[in-house]
């Protein structure tokens, strides 16, 4: 069965720290990887997505995240994080048209 | 991004009883619609997919009884938790998205679920 793996279930940085989220996949066909965020009350918003090319991806907001297809891994990085950035994040692989397997998720805190 | 709306945000109920979550796109059509549940400290499970018009397919393990949905207009789906039970306390999510125009499905705030 098709599973997504975060490693990091909270994470708490000082701002200005740098962050990097793992995420690893099982997932035998052609992959398109995602990540979300949801801020606290908010809605789960699309950060950014992998359906092929540069393996390297930018979002918004300052996120990226690498493709790894030889480590089923699409870890999440930011440079320098800001309080607002505080949120939780999740990793997710599609299964079918637009039907997503998630992670667990991991909880950032960022503090001041 | 587009806009999806879930009504109620909250709801409490009795066992027993019956309650129905709205799953709503304001500004666009949504071809298929996607229910997801979050139990505390887990992932998001899909329960079941809904295409516009027809039945809903549920994933293994989701009772159709139970979970009922509707996805009778392109902008509007329900899902209706029959005969709740605490056990059915969880948070119920949906996202929405246009086969022909979207290429990232959008999320509702969510519904949380307490059964009493």
């Amino acid at each position: 069965a098709q599973s997504v793996s975060q490693h990091n279930h909270h994470v708490i940085l000082s701002e200005a720290a740098s962050l990097e989220l793992g995420c690893n996949y099982s997932y035998g066909g052609t992959v398109n990887l995602f990540w979300y965020v949801q801020y606290p009350g908010q809605h789960l918003q699309l950060l950014l997505k992998y359906f092929s090319g540069d393996p390297l991806v930018k979002g918004i907001k300052g996120f990226e995240a690498e493709f790894i297809k030889s480590k089923f891994s699409f870890n999440l990085r930011k440079p320098s994080v800001q309080w607002s950035d505080t949120a939780e994040y999740f990793c997710a692989v599609e299964v079918g048209f637009q039907k997503l397997v998630f992670g667990t998720g991991t909880r950032l805190l960022v503090s001041p | 991004g587009a806009v999806v709306s879930q009504h109620p945000s909250w709801v409490i109920c009795k066992s027993g009883t019956s309650v129905k979550i709205e799953c709503r796109s304001l500004d666009f059509q949504a071809t298929t619609m996607f229910w997801y549940r979050q139990f505390p400290k887990q992932s998001l499970m899909l329960m079941a997919t809904s295409n516009e018009g027809s039945k809903a397919t549920y994933e293994q393990g989701v009772e159709k009884d139970k979970f009922l949905i509707n996805h009778a207009s392109l902008t509007l789906s329900t899902l209706t938790v029959t005969s709740a039970h605490p056990e059915d306390s969880s948070f119920y999510i949906c996202s929405a998205s246009n086969r022909l125009t979207n290429t990232e499905a959008f999320f509702g705030q969510g519904t949380r679920l307490t059964v009493v």
